[in-house]
């Protein structure tokens, strides 16, 4: 059973538009949310995360939402460059998790292609 | 530069032997992983260490194991009891377990054949 689902294994999109990326999750013990970037045969890198206490933030031209009664997040990416293209990995972090004490569950990933 | 190194890059084995994959990170990070990642797949956790001189199993540990001698290393070897080994490894690291960001190396891509 998968708790953190990226249903969209593909997005393309047009340079300087904007890009949105989902992400659903089932356990509402989660509390802390993150995306990473990661370009092949490279260890994926932090972009943004938020806390579950906010349904905002924003770092440049990066913007994640948060709703917590659909269990929802996203990624907003404005504008979208081809720099940008890569996979983007949602994950969730639970304070109190099966024992594991905040260890990350990760989605299968969004491949971001931005064509320009 | 602060960082986690991983190495090698690419290691070729062969099947029935057990190889150790290295991790090493200069960020004093207190806690470090070891993830898994196959084609088309998230990744996947199957060790981790909170403290020097523990680890715990992750969700598929079968097959691998560690080690957390110094708060700067955690070694993976992949034993010949791991059925699937070919994949790509990685090993990341974070100030402490909970809601703390945590940082990737560049991973080791491990072939057995």
């Amino acid at each position: 059973d998968q708790q953190v689902k990226q249903n969209s294994p593909s997005l393309s999109v047009q340079e300087g538009r904007i890009s949105i990326l989902n992400c659903d999750y089932t356990n509402s013990m989660f509390d802390y949310f993150l995306w990473y970037k990661k370009y092949p045969a490279e260890g994926p890198t932090f972009l943004i995360s938020i806390s579950s206490i906010k349904d905002k933030n924003e770092d440049g031209r990066f913007t994640v939402f948060l709703n917590k009664s659909a269990k929802h997040l996203s990624l907003h990416i404005v504008p979208s460059q081809p720099g940008d293209s890569a996979v983007y990995f949602c994950a969730a972090s639970a304070l109190e998790y099966g024992g594991s004490q905040g260890n990350l569950i990760f989605g299968k990933g969004t491949k971001l292609s931005v064509k320009p | 530069d602060g960082g986690i190194t991983q190495s090698p890059k690419y290691l070729f084995r062969k099947e029935g032997q057990n190889v150790t994959l290295s991790c090493e990170q200069n960020l004093n990070h207190d806690a470090m992983y070891w993830y898994r990642q196959d084609p088309g797949q998230g990744l996947r956790l199957i060790y981790y260490s909170q403290i020097v001189n523990d680890f715990q199993k992750g969700d598929i540990a079968e097959g691998y194991s560690v080690s957390r001698e110094k708060k700067e290393s955690f070694p993976l070897t992949v034993t010949s009891a791991q059925k699937n080994p070919t994949a790509f490894y990685l090993c990341a690291s974070s100030i402490g377990s909970g809601m703390y960001e945590q940082y990737f190396g560049p991973g080791t891509r491990l072939t057995v054949t």
